[in-house]
């Protein structure tokens, strides 16, 4: 079955450090690039940024350089995203969403179900 | 606040047809594909619609997507209760580089 499992929701403290999993499944892994997306309480759908699979290559949107970090695991199929220095602004779920193009443009077509980071003191 | 302008809702009895539109310019939809998706609560989305227009294989043929310029629309004809979720459309941008999501639409079987 082709799938993203991602990990569980996460309570952390403003400044510390979280790290949402991402596992594919059913699928060669390095074939897709993976990207994240974030939607915080009542706000739309951001595009936080994509790894390449196969050099583990990422790429950052603006706005989410500095304190975000995307890796892989390929032993283990599992795509990464880290926050440090969490802040309250950083309170979202946290989606990881396969890179599938499509007639040679740009295309999601599979998601995992989201992580919600909770930032409070 | 969306790049993508979606109504926020839509709605229609049993049987019914519904259409969804989501409005871009011309570094996004005007220059790129649309997917469209379903979200259920709790759920992961759901590909309906990439490249505009076409379904993957298990999306029923109720399901129908077109694009025109900047815009996009998603038409869900035969309504069934089980279509009552949130739709949103995504598509590349070329100045931001990056993707960029419609707001969502709710769509309520009456």
């Amino acid at each position: 079955q082709v799938q993203l499992v991602q990990s569980e929701s996460e309570l952390k403290k403003p400044g510390a450090s979280v790290k949402v999993s991402c596992k594919a499944s059913g699928y060669a892994f390095t074939t897709y690039a993976m990207n994240w997306v974030r939607q915080a309480p009542g706000q739309g759908l951001e595009w936080v940024g994509w790894i390449n699979t196969i050099t583990g290559n990422p790429t950052y949107a603006q706005g989410f350089t500095g304190r975000f970090v995307l890796s892989l695991d390929t032993s283990v199929t599992t795509a990464y995203l880290q926050i440090n220095s969490l802040e309250a602004d950083d309170t979202a779920v946290y989606y990881c969403a396969r890179e599938r193009p499509s007639y040679g443009f740009p295309s999601i077509d599979l998601w995992g179900r989201g992580t919600l980071v909770t930032v409070s003191s | 606040q969306s790049l993508l302008t979606q109504p926020p809702s839509a709605s229609g009895t049993p049987g019914q047809r519904v259409s969804i539109s989501c409005s871009g310019s011309s570094s996004n939809i005007g220059s790129n594909a649309v997917n469209w998706f379903q979200r259920l609560p709790g759920a992961a989305p759901k590909l309906l619609i990439y490249s505009n227009s076409h379904r993957p294989s298990g999306v029923p043929d109720r399901f129908s997507g077109s694009k025109s310029g900047t815009s996009a629309s998603l038409a869900i004809s035969g309504l069934r209760s089980e279509d009552e979720a949130d739709y949103f459309c995504a598509t590349w941008d070329d100045s931001l580089n990056g993707y960029i999501f419609g707001g969502g639409s709710k769509v309520t079987v009456l």
